[in-house]
C-alpha cells in the first residue's frame, strides 16, 4: 500500500518554461491538497481538489498556476512561465474524507514533495 | 498575525531529555495535526487530534479546544528525533501551518 507518490523529486526549469508536478494519492483517497513551502518559510495551502473538481483554490496564485485531478491518473500542479520566485518545495497530501469530519480518521498523508528550482 | 503560532522556534536538547513543543491557534478548527519534517525530506503526519490526548511510542500530543492550544511531547529524546515539527490546523477546506520548531537532540 504505497503512500502518496510525488514526482519528480527534483525539477529544474529555466525561467519561462513550464513545470508539471504530479501527485498520486494513496489508494482509496479521493481528496488531494497541494501546498508550497518557500525557502525559510512555512507551508502554505494552495488548492484542494476532489476527483475532477477543484473545491478550494483560494491559496493559488491567480496567474500561471493551475491544478487538476482527473478521473484517471494523478493530480497535476502546473506552473506556466516559471520565475525564480516559484522555486520552492511543493507538497501534496491526500485523504479519504472531506474536511470537517472532526474526529474521524481521514488518513491524511503527505507525499515527499517536489523541489522545484528555477534557474 | 499568523493563525498558528508555535514555540519555541528552535530547541536544542540533550539525549534523554523530555521535550515539549507548543502550538496556539486563533481560528475555529475541525482538527489539528502534528507533522515532522526531516532536513531536505518529506513530511510525516505524526498525529491528528480533535480532542484529548494521543500517544504513539515516545510521542504524546494533547489538545485543549477551549484554550486553542496543543502540545507535542517527546519522552526520552534521541538524536533521530532531530527534525522540524510543524503544527497544522484544519479550518474548513484549508490548513494553516505554524512555521515549525527546529529540534536538535545532541548525543
Amino acid at each position: 500500500n504505497a503512500g502518496v507518490m510525488q514526482n519528480p523529486r527534483h525539477l529544474v526549469r529555466r525561467r519561462g518554461q513550464e513545470a508539471r508536478l504530479r501527485c498520486s494519492p494513496m489508494k482509496g483517497h479521493s481528496h488531494v491538497y497541494w501546498y508550497r513551502q518557500l525557502p525559510e518559510e512555512g507551508l502554505k495551502f494552495m488548492v484542494y481538489l476532489q476527483k475532477e473538481n477543484i473545491i478550494d483554490e483560494s491559496g493559488m496564485p491567480k496567474e500561471r498556476f493551475s491544478a487538476e485531478f482527473p478521473k484517471e491518473g494523478p493530480s497535476i500542479l502546473r506552473i506556466q512561465q516559471v520565475v525564480r520566485g516559484d522555486s520552492a518545495a511543493y507538497f501534496c497530501a491526500s485523504s479519504r474524507y472531506h474536511a470537517g469530519n472532526g474526529a474521524r480518521d481521514y488518513g491524511y498523508t503527505f507525499g515527499s514533495g517536489t523541489r522545484l528550482t528555477v534557474v | 498575525k499568523n493563525e498558528v503560532e508555535q514555540s519555541p522556534q528552535n530547541l536544542t536538547a540533550q539525549e534523554g531529555e523530555f521535550i515539549t513543543i507548543n502550538c496556539s491557534y486563533s481560528v475555529g478548527i475541525s482538527a489539528l495535526h502534528w507533522l515532522q519534517q526531516h532536513p531536505g525530506g518529506g513530511i510525516v503526519s505524526l498525529f491528528m487530534l480533535s480532542s484529548g490526548k494521543k500517544k504513539h511510542g515516545r510521542l504524546i500530543a494533547t489538545i485543549n479546544i477551549q484554550e486553542k492550544h496543543s502540545s507535542l511531547h517527546i519522552t526520552a529524546s534521541h538524536p533521530r528525533d532531530s527534525a522540524v515539527y510543524i503544527c497544522a490546523v484544519r479550518a474548513g477546506n484549508q490548513f494553516y501551518f505554524g512555521t515549525g520548531t527546529s529540534l536538535t537532540v545532541i548525543p
